[in-house]
């Protein structure tokens, strides 16, 4: 069984400000971990992906997230927002490449100029 | 890149009328097409797998004679609401793993699907 927990379900941080979007997991075997964005009127698209390599990933527009094992997280940071930015938020697990993906119920990141 | 494309991206119809949602890869094969429902403040809910040339795989609680899906083609895959009831009003998204990159998903851009 996995699951995902998504804490805040909106977020709204001043242009330039640290993004950060939580994110906790559970899973019964090692877990591939995904952060999805999904900008208003298009579908989702992967920003990073952790599969049981490095557990700093580096992703697109300048996001990263962090494994932690010891805490089950994998929170979402960039260290300064942009307006673009703007978007809904996606958390995922799964237990094996894209098969059976479970996703959080996301977070709406506000960017206030 | 991969796209997925997805259409309508809006419907609204009547109580008792089916709906029809369709999802094309584009520049590549998708053998297999994910399809999920999601309620408003909730999280993705997959719905089925569809593989192309057989038949789909429906999650648990899930009416497969409800939500029909076709999978005829490695570039199209189908999902009919049969019998729209108000209940069934929700957003449905499809995604297809890419060819090369086994861990990545593309999704359409979903359908909203408003029944009255």
């Amino acid at each position: 069984a996995q699951s995902v927990t998504q804490l805040g379900s909106h977020v709204s941080v001043s242009e330039g400000a640290l993004v950060l979007l939580r994110c906790n997991y559970s899973s019964s075997v090692p877990p591939y971990l995904f952060w999805y964005v999904q900008y208003p009127n298009q579908g989702l698209q992967l920003l990073l992906k952790y599969t049981s390599a490095a557990t700093l990933v580096k992703g697109i527009n300048g996001f990263e997230a962090e494994f932690k094992k010891s805490e089950t997280s994998f929170h979402l940071t960039k260290p300064s927002a942009h307006m673009s930015d703007a978007a809904e938020y996606f958390c995922a697990v799964s237990s094996g490449g894209y098969q059976k993906v479970t996703f959080g119920t996301g977070t709406k990141l506000q960017v206030i100029p | 890149g991969a796209v997925v494309s997805q259409h309508p991206s809006w419907v609204i119809c009547k109580s008792g009328t089916s709906v029809k949602i369709e999802c094309r890869s584009l520049d590549f094969q998708a053998t297999t097409m994910f399809w999920y429902r999601q309620f408003p403040k909730q999280s993705l809910m997959l719905m089925a797998t569809s593989n192309e040339g057989s038949k789909a795989t429906y999650e648990q609680g899930v009416e497969k004679d409800k939500f029909l899906i076709n999978h005829a083609s490695l570039t199209l895959s189908t999902l009919t609401v049969t019998s729209a009831h108000p209940e069934d009003s929700s957003f449905y998204i499809c995604s297809a793993p890419g060819s090369r990159d086994n861990e990545k998903l593309f999704f359409g851009s979903g359908t909203q699907l408003s029944v009255l």
